[in-house]
């Protein structure tokens, strides 16, 4: 069966640090897709990266960045000099294409002035 | 806007009423999704239709039922409500986009539907 587990409940920063997100993911699948989303206070569930299986190179989006390590079986998710609008739950997943999402419980990030 | 339109965004109704949630996926998708968001729970999987038949089914309450129509608009059936079934809703939709080598596998969310049940 496939899992993704996030071991940060939450994690509170202030302005302008760095903060690494953990996603670690079991699957005995091959072929596999993963995710990392972001939940606002509004409620809507915002896509970041969406990763194969295949494809292990490390991808940087302006202040955000993603370390894939098939090796260890983790996503993890970096964001570079932290705002206030990062504040959200963030949320790693992981699918088998065309089946469902396995969604890990979410890490509440804050972000303080 | 992401593709997938989910109504109503919010709803507020009583314990023991049944409700109808909409879903249209993102064009040339063929698979829906119902995810439940709960404050206990997380977000689980409800169940799957791929072009109009059933697909996979999770977590999903009997008194709740979902259907996939042949223009793959989707509802999401919640009936004899109780306290418990307040959540988010969310439908999602998945596909490649693309053709040949740049095909690419996207899985997009819909905004949600908000339930209330008092």
């Amino acid at each position: 069966a496939q899992k993704v587990t996030q071991a940060q409940t939450e994690i509170s920063v202030v302005e302008k640090e760095d903060v690494t997100l953990d996603c670690v993911y079991e699957t005995r699948d091959t072929t596999y897709y993963l995710f990392w989303y972001k939940q606002p206070p509004s409620g809507e569930l915002v896509f970041l990266i969406r990763r194969n299986s295949f494809d292990e190179q490390n991808e940087i989006s302006g202040r955000y960045s993603w370390n894939f390590q098939k090796s260890t079986s983790s996503f993890n998710f970096t964001i570079t000099a932290s705002q206030v609008v990062d504040s959200a739950v963030y949320f790693c997943a992981l699918s088998e294409p065309g089946n469902k999402l396995v969604f890990g419980a979410g890490t509440i990030l804050r972000v303080k002035s | 806007d992401s593709g997938v339109t989910q109504t109503p965004k919010h709803l507020i109704t009583a314990t023991g009423q049944r409700v109808t949630l909409r879903c249209s996926p993102r064009s040339g998708d063929l698979s829906v999704y119902w995810y439940q968001q709960s404050l206990d729970q997380g977000l689980q999987f409800l169940i799957q239709y791929y072009n109009g038949e059933e697909r996979a089914k999770g977590n999903i309450l009997e008194r709740f039922s979902a259907q996939q129509f042949p223009d793959l608009h989707s509802e999401l059936n919640l009936s004899s409500l109780e306290l418990g079934d307040s959540a988010l809703y969310f439908c999602a939709s998945s596909g490649y986009w693309g053709q040949g080598a740049k095909a690419n596998y996207g899985y997009t969310f819909g905004s949600g539907t908000r339930l209330t049940v008092v």
